[in-house]
């Protein structure tokens, strides 16, 4: 079992809808959870850092995380052209260490 | 502030030819990093560095090496390109859990 699983998608959605993307992962030991977007041939930018358990809220976006169940959500809402990306989920168990562990990222398409 | 530069943005090479990646922060981060991306195969750790003067191995390393001389630079050196060494290559710097991309190089090695 891979350390961290997300679905390749794509998912295609109609502008104004509710995305959720989903991550799980086998490792206890990850603390801080962050969601990455990534446009077409550019870099990953980081979107949404979090610790703990709970919803963390940004404007249109929502980041939850259930430590219990090793499950890890991003919600978009009115979702529109330009959230168009690969997302990708990413984690870390803290400390020195500060490697993260990536899921492979789902693209996600927003049609106008 | 520009954050995280790689040079170059695009790169043909032949097989066996060597070839060095830069990478250049000015964050003042003291971990970096050195990622392939593939289709299908997501983002993968090749080398890093926690701070100046020391490195170490990632996911995939072979045929890679890298250097920290200094907080800001941290170089990926190619010494005989292979093509399955063709991918998209990110550097990555962080101050803590957070990570923070370059643009990227696109290399294909033929």
């Amino acid at each position: 079992q891979k350390e961290v699983e997300q679905d390749p998608g794509p998912l295609s959605v109609p502008e104004g809808a509710i995305v959720s993307l989903n991550c799980t992962y086998s490792n206890s030991a990850f603390q801080y959870f962050m969601w990455y977007r990534q446009y077409s041939r550019k870099g990953p930018e980081l979107l949404m850092y979090t610790y703990s358990s709970g919803n963390k809220e940004d404007g249109r976006f929502t980041a939850q995380v259930d430590k219990s169940s090793k499950y890890i959500s991003l919600f978009i809402r009115d979702s529109q052209p330009s959230d168009s990306a690969t997302y990708l989920c990413a984690m870390s168990s803290g400390g020195s260490n500060y490697k993260l562990t990536f899921g492979k990222g789902t693209l996600l398409t927003v049609n106008p | 502030t520009a954050g995280i530069t790689q040079a170059p943005t695009s790169q043909i090479l032949a097989a066996g030819r060597s070839m060095t990646l830069r990478c250049t922060q000015d964050m003042r981060h003291n971990a970096m990093y050195w990622y392939r991306q593939d289709l299908g195969l997501g983002l993968r750790l090749i080398h890093y560095s926690n701070t100046a003067g020391t490195t170490g191995k990632g996911e995939v390393p072979d045929g890679y090496s890298v250097s920290r001389a200094n907080t800001d630079d941290f170089p990926l050196t190619l010494a005989s390109a292979v093509p399955s060494q063709t991918s998209v290559y990110f550097c990555a710097s962080s101050a803590g859990d957070t990570q923070y991309f370059g643009p990227g190089t696109r290399l294909t090695v033929l």
